[in-house]
């Protein structure tokens, strides 16, 4: 049953320690995002890769924020320094562009406290 | 620019009773896909269903339906034979296909399935 994970699944930390969030896409996917949760916002699309390549992240604070395939198997993204505000839960998702449907399949997602 | 509304911040429906969430988007592509997403409690997406721009029949997936009205773009989500577990946050979501693959989702609607 191929699904997509994360680690850490939560996560609690004090205002300007880094951060780093870890997720494997679903193997054979080509693309891969990176959503932020909160009450206020809803869901915002932070960046996506495809083929490993960043395409889009002008959701990203790009100051603090940086987001990485190193390989085919792994994308991160890292908060450095954190601030309170970026307290959310953040969701990987992969998919196969070319697909009927284009499906993401979303992660479990990581829940990111900031103290 | 692609926006996605949906107006319904909370709904009611009596189980068994169909229920539908509505959906209204706005983009300048000739080609998009719309999708719902199912978010329950236990916070993960659940893709629901999807249904193609140039798609001549309206999706269906089990008891999903999407009744999707070209002209008046709208994606409005059917929910047949409402059972308990059908209580989650419901997201409308659309990918517009200039935009590559990138996705945008509503605020969503939370629906309450009573006993």
């Amino acid at each position: 049953d191929a699904r997509v994970t994360q680690t850490p699944r939560h996560k609690v930390t004090e205002m300007g320690q880094e951060v780093t969030m870890r997720c494997q896409p679903i193997l054979g996917h080509n693309t891969v995002f990176w959503y932020r949760q909160t009450m206020m916002q809803g869901l915002e699309l932070l960046a996506y890769f495809r083929n490993r390549a960043p395409l889009d992240d002008s959701g990203m604070p790009k100051d603090r924020f940086s987001a990485e395939m190193p390989d085919a198997t792994l994308a991160t993204l890292k908060i450095q320094p954190s601030e309170p505000r970026d307290s959310a839960v953040y969701f990987c998702a992969s998919g196969l562009q070319g697909a009927y449907n284009n499906e993401q399949f979303f992660g479990p997602g990581t829940r990111l406290t900031v103290l | 620019a692609q926006k996605i509304t949906q107006t319904q911040p909370g709904m009611f429906v009596q189980e068994k009773e169909a229920v539908t969430l509505d959906c209204t988007y706005d983009t300048s592509d000739p080609s998009y896909g719309l999708f719902w997403y199912k978010q329950p409690s236990s916070g993960e997406m659940i893709f629901l269903i999807y249904q193609g721009s140039y798609d001549q029949q309206n999706a269906t997936e089990g008891r999903y339906s999407l009744n999707f009205q070209k002209a008046r773009k709208s994606a409005n989500l059917v929910i047949s034979a409402s059972q308990l577990g059908d209580s989650a946050m419901y997201f409308c979501a659309m990918r517009g296909n200039t935009g590559g693959f990138k996705t945008i989702f509503g605020a969503g609607t939370r629906l309450f399935v009573k006993a």
